[in-house]
């Protein structure tokens, strides 16, 4: 099982759809967690970060799960330019090793 | 502030050839990350810095990659020997919040 996975999508919505992605971890001493968006041929960039407590910012909600292991982030009123692909971040315990590691993506499409 | 600067934008060169790719990172920003990605295997980390001082390199694929950072302000990954399967985007992201630079697309022929 891979540490952190992600279904690749793609997630095709209309305008005004609300969607929902998870992100699975199996590393349970993981501490904290992130959602990153990486627009087609750009750099990702921090989307939002993810507490236990859950986390909104504007239309978008992530929320943790740590006794189920998963993470995820809600878009309410999707937008054409919500188009992206959404990647999540799982940070290690500071043990030494590799401290963080990426998911794959999931790849939202917006339609008008 | 200018964000993290990476140099060039796009590489492209023959296998064989040594590459050097380069990283400025955001000023004050102790950690520094390199990554490499593509379609197959996504985003993966190669190394890390911290303090200019390299934590992990348990991602660097083999010797063929190096990478160093003399100073605060300055990142470099090479290259050498080059191959075909090196071709990927690879990104320098600066701060423990990662913050990504624009990447280098490389192409090795």
């Amino acid at each position: 099982r891979k540490e952190v996975e992600q279904d690749p999508g793609p997630f095709n919505v209309p305008e005004g759809a609300t969607v929902a992605f998870n992100c699975t971890y199996s590393n349970s001493a993981s501490q904290s967690f992130f959602w990153y968006r990486q627009d087609c041929r750009k750099e990702p960039k921090l989307l939002m970060s993810v507490y236990s407590s859950g986390n909104e910012d504007g239309r978008f909600t992530a929320q943790l799960n740590r006794a189920s292991q998963y993470i995820s982030l809600l878009i309410r009123d999707s937008k054409l330019s919500d188009s992206a692909t959404y990647l999540c971040v799982v940070i290690r315990s500071h043990s030494g090793n590799t401290p963080l590691v990426f998911g794959k993506g999931t790849r939202l499409s917006v339609i008008a | 502030d200018a964000g993290v600067i990476q140099s060039p934008r796009h590489e492209v060169t023959e296998m064989g050839q040594e590459v050097t790719l380069r990283c400025k990172p955001i000023s004050g920003h102790d950690y520094l990350f390199w990554y490499r990605q593509t379609m197959m295997r996504g985003l993966e980390l190669l190394i890390y810095f911290n303090n200019n001082v390299p934590i992990d390199d348990s991602g660097m694929p083999e010797d063929r990659f190096s990478a160093k950072m003399p100073n605060a302000s300055f990142s470099t990954l090479k290259i050498q020997p080059s191959e075909p399967r090196d071709s990927a985007v690879y990104f320098c992201a600066s701060g423990i919040e990662q913050f990504f630079g624009p990447g280098t697309r490389l192409t090795v022929l």
